[in-house]
């Protein structure tokens, strides 16, 4: 199995801040990852596909970059709808997987 | 525009069969480029992707249930479901069902709002 591991487990922000989040793999995934954002008692949402294509719909403020083995997920400006928990996941062979999530606070 | 329904039992007993079906509105499973997924996600914990019926017509399991899994289709009521036996407490979980676009990234979108299952005597 492909292992994803996300860094920070958690971090905390404040309104307006620029914020990266990490997704590294354990073997080379070309660019299939993909970032999901999870509010409480909500399902998951794809904020970002093929780890740097926007999801219509999805505010600007959000990119992703990265290929092979380390990708990022930037919020530009942090919105106060931003506080949640995001995941990363690769789709480069199955078994599909997650990381374990960052969850983002408000400092 | 697709929207997902999960259905089922909340509770099972250990050792039983855990059932859940995904009722598909404003499109057709048997469209191209999607394949019908379930994931879950025990509380306070992160996803585990279990499986999905791939648009190729092949289902796709996490070896880690496959022994216990099964996932089909049902063409007629433009659904799908999930069989999960012999559970135990760690089964307990968010069940979630999605659509994944298969046809390029591999990606989950929509999901349902998910059903909680506990497994308890």
């Amino acid at each position: 199995d492909i292992q994803m591991t996300q860094s920070p487990s958690s971090l905390s922000a404040s309104v307006g801040d620029r914020v990266t989040i990490t997704c590294r793999a354990s073997q080379s995934i070309s660019s299939y990852l993909n970032w999901y954002q999870q509010k409480p008692g909500k399902a998951p949402k794809v904020l970002i596909y093929a780890a740097s294509s926007l999801q219509s719909g999805v505010p600007s403020r959000f990119s992703g970059s990265g290929s092979g083995t380390d990708f990022t997920l930037t919020i530009s400006s942090l919105q106060p709808e931003d506080f949640a928990t995001y995941y990363c996941q690769q789709s480069y062979n199955t078994p599909i997987t997650f990381g374990q999530g960052t969850r983002l606070e408000i400092k | 525009q697709v929207q997902l329904q999960e259905s089922g039992s909340g509770l099972v007993k250990p050792s039983q069969t855990l059932s859940l079906t995904c009722a598909v509105s404003g499109g057709s499973i048997s469209s191209g480029g999607y394949s019908w997924s379930w994931i879950r996600q025990p509380p306070g914990k992160g996803l585990e992707w279990i499986g999905y019926n791939h648009h190729s017509g092949s289902t796709y399991y996490n070896p880690s249930l496959k022994s216990r899994v099964t996932i089909s289709l049902d063409r007629s009521k433009n659904q799908f479901s999930l069989k999960l036996s012999s559970v135990t407490a760690a089964d307990t979980a968010v069940y979630y069902c999605a659509s994944c676009n298969s046809s390029s990234w591999y990606w989950f979108d929509p999901w349902g709002q998910g059903t909680l299952v506990t497994v308890s005597s």
